[in-house]
């Protein structure tokens, strides 16, 4: 299963810009991430929906900020980056995040630059 | 702790060699997934296996086989007969329940590079 999408895949923005990550998936699921790869570390969760409720936001910095209008749709807001976010920012989708077989579907990414 | 360990960072095969990824995991739980996942250069993560804690059973799809071991907390991977397009970083994570939530427990990453 490949319906996750997410735009822009690449992105480069200054420290004081203001821009947004958007994911999308077509796989009926009622949960969605947010995860940091950056090289070296594992992969790290930031945020975690379920039915559109945070149900996890693991001490991730104001500068980032989430936002799910629905099931299918997830946001990324970014303020004020410091060059240390450069990564990969990957959305996930899953089924059910309360089942404890649940797997999770991954978008392709956006490559941020932070300047 | 728990914890998984890929400690072959990078491997390089050439073409139609089979090679095999480590996949080690610590964990108290008895009830726990393990998953493998491919990252070609797209970036994109590509599910490739789930496996309950129950079943030992090796498994083969094509010619990619897992096999499980629970006496030595194992869950590796093999590719038969490598091809250019297995180039990719795969990793291994082990899924569990903190009390609060369900959490996926990643590996570095095993770079492949297989070469023509």
């Amino acid at each position: 299963e490949t319906g996750v999408t997410q735009t822009p895949r690449h992105l480069v923005m200054g420290m004081t810009n203001k821009k947004s990550l958007k994911c999308e998936q077509h796989l009926g699921h009622n949960a969605m991430y947010w995860y940091k790869q950056s090289a070296k570390k594992p992969l790290e969760l930031m945020f975690v929906y379920n039915f559109k409720e945070q149900t996890e936001n693991n001490s991730v910095p104001s500068r980032f900020s989430p936002e799910c209008p629905n099931s299918s749709h997830l946001f990324l807001h970014l303020h004020t980056l410091q060059p240390e976010d450069s990564a990969l920012y990957l959305c996930a989708s899953s089924r059910n995040r309360g089942t404890r077989a649940d797997t999770q579907y991954f978008g392709p990414g956006t490559r941020l630059t932070v300047l | 702790a728990q914890k998984v360990t890929q400690a072959q960072t990078e491997i390089s095969v050439v073409e139609k060699e089979d090679v095999t990824l480590d996949c080690v995991y610590e964990t108290r739980d008895t009830t726990y997934y393990l998953f493998w996942y491919k990252q070609p250069p797209s970036g994109e993560l590509v599910f490739l296996i789930r496996r309950n804690s129950f079943d030992e059973q090796n498994e083969i799809s094509g010619r990619y086989s897992w096999n499980f071991q629970k006496s030595t907390s194992s869950f590796n991977f093999t590719i038969t007969a490598s091809q250019v397009v297995d180039s990719a970083v795969y990793f291994c994570a082990l899924s569990r329940y903190d009390g609060n939530n369900r959490k996926l427990i990643w590996g570095l990453g095993t770079s492949l590079a297989v070469n023509p």
